[in-house]
């Protein structure tokens, strides 16, 4: 069963320009996830979606950051524009739903923004 | 509110040696519970959870945690530690009272196992 896929792996950026990254969950879960890591510390919530919807983006700095996910199935996330600040891991996750509650990585999206 | 606490940063332990992850957590309801890996440049990798049961959970990797409800902590534990568990893991927690699937993660703690 293929992972979590995330792309790009990693991106450099100036400031103020836009970057999106772009994720497909593992087949058939109907949960995805993003979630900024900055380094050496946990993973945090951006959003979350069940299939389309956005149920949860209260962690959504919605000046900058946008989302989306057509058809509830792949998503992407961006920023616009970007500070230097921004510069993180970007993770996205996906679950089953269900019942089951573990949650499921990509390898993450690295922006550094110069 | 729910929250996770990693008291320690970095643990060194030697190879063939036990080696224990700590991680408390805080919640209003019942705690669903959660260890994740990571490895350089890598994701998260899932090891165990514990959502109701047995107190001892077993996982990926020979790893293990026991649920301990009085002193709400939940430590990952290997009886021996290899140089490849040489990663960083994560504790995450999911309050049963708060809506949709949640989780907090603690701040991470550095293993570092040595030959």
């Amino acid at each position: 069963e293929a992972g979590v896929v995330q792309s790009p792996r990693y991106k450099i950026i100036e400031k103020k320009q836009p970057v999106a990254f772009w994720c497909n969950p593992i087949s058939g879960h109907n949960t995805l996830y993003w979630y900024l890591q900055n380094l050496g510390q946990g993973p945090e919530l951006l959003i979350r979606y069940e299939n389309e919807e956005a149920v949860d983006d209260s962690q959504l700095p919605k000046d900058r950051f946008s989302a989306e996910r057509l058809k509830g199935v792949d998503s992407t996330l961006k920023i616009q524009p970007a500070e230097l600040g921004d510069s993180a891991v970007y993770l996205c996750a996906s679950s089953l739903g269900r019942g089951t509650y573990e949650q499921y990585f990509g390898p993450g999206t690295r922006l550094t923004v110069t | 509110a729910q929250s996770v606490a990693q008291p320690e940063d970095q643990v060194n332990v030697a190879e063939g040696n036990p080696l224990t992850v700590k991680c408390t957590y805080s919640v209003s309801g019942n705690p669903y519970l959660f260890w994740y890996v990571q490895y350089p440049n890598r994701g998260l990798q899932f090891l165990l959870k514990y959502i109701t049961g047995d107190n001892l959970v077993k996982g990926s990797y020979g790893f293990e945690a026991e649920f301990n409800k009085s002193q709400t902590s939940f430590h990952l534990k290997k009886p021996s530690a290899l140089v490849s568990d040489s990663a960083l893991y994560f504790c995450a927690v999911r309050d049963t009272k708060a809506a949709g699937n949640k989780l907090t993660f603690g701040g991470g703690t550095r293993v570092l196992v040595k030959p």
